[in-house]
């Protein structure tokens, strides 16, 4: 069974500075990746997502990931970060091709950015 | 304009008492999906509905019962047998396999 983890459980930065946050997945040999934000007390909205195709996935808000497949890593980057930042991200992963899987969350990691 | 909704926002449980989460969509989604949120574990699938009329449980059902007897709507019931009930409850759907699940606000449940 797939498995996805998020090694960070917090993350704190500084306004405008850069953060990556961490995701990998058991390994499998079609996968589909996404990473979810979450703001308090609210539900997921989609950052952004890998099918196919290019390694390097643009998203909302600024964020980009890439799709690394020798290193079943699918990590979450954003070169500038804003307070408004502040929230949970996940990681989660489903098997492709494979007819329907359901979809596996990683734990979450809290970005906390501070003035 | 599209989306899920979830009623109510915040529930409230006496023990031996079962309770219905509503979920309804609008996107002409074939899938729907119930997810349990709790601090530090992310999001356990419940259950997941495919299309109208079937359903199969996911990792953490026990004590969960659910139905889908219209596309638009995936009620879940929190039974009495479920001895842990408070959590953040999330509803989703999508078209299928690989695509984008979209959620809804969630319900958060607490015991009184």
């Amino acid at each position: 069974a797939q498995s996805v983890t998020q090694l960070d459980s917090q993350v704190p930065v500084f306004e405008e500075a850069p953060v990556e946050l961490r995701c990998n997945y058991s390994s499998s040999v079609s996968v589909y990746l996404f990473w979810y934000v979450q703001y308090p007390n609210q539900g997921l909205q989609l950052l952004l997502k890998y099918l196919s195709g290019s390694t390097l996935v643009k998203g909302i808000n600024g964020f980009e990931a890439e799709f690394n497949k020798s290193q079943t890593s699918f990590h979450l980057r954003k070169p500038s970060v804003h307070i408004s930042d502040t929230a949970e991200y996940f990681c989660a992963v489903t098997e492709g091709n494979t007819g329907f899987q359901k979809l596996v969350f990683g734990t979450g990691t809290r970005l906390l950015v501070s003035p | 304009d599209g989306g899920i909704t979830q009623s109510p926002k915040y529930l409230f449980r006496k023990e031996g008492q079962n309770v219905t989460l509503s979920c309804e969509q609008n996107l002409n989604h074939d899938a729907m999906y119930w997810y349990r949120q709790d601090p530090g574990q992310g999001l356990r699938l419940i259950y997941y509905s495919q299309i109208v009329n079937d359903f199969q449980k996911g990792d953490i059902a026990e004590g969960y019962s659910v139905s889908r007897e219209k596309k638009e709507s995936f009620p879940l019931t929190v039974t009495s047998a479920q001895k842990n009930p408070t959590a953040f409850y999330l509803c989703a759907s999508s078209t299928g396999q690989g695509e984008t699940q979209y959620f809804g606000p969630g319900t958060r449940l607490l015991v009184l």
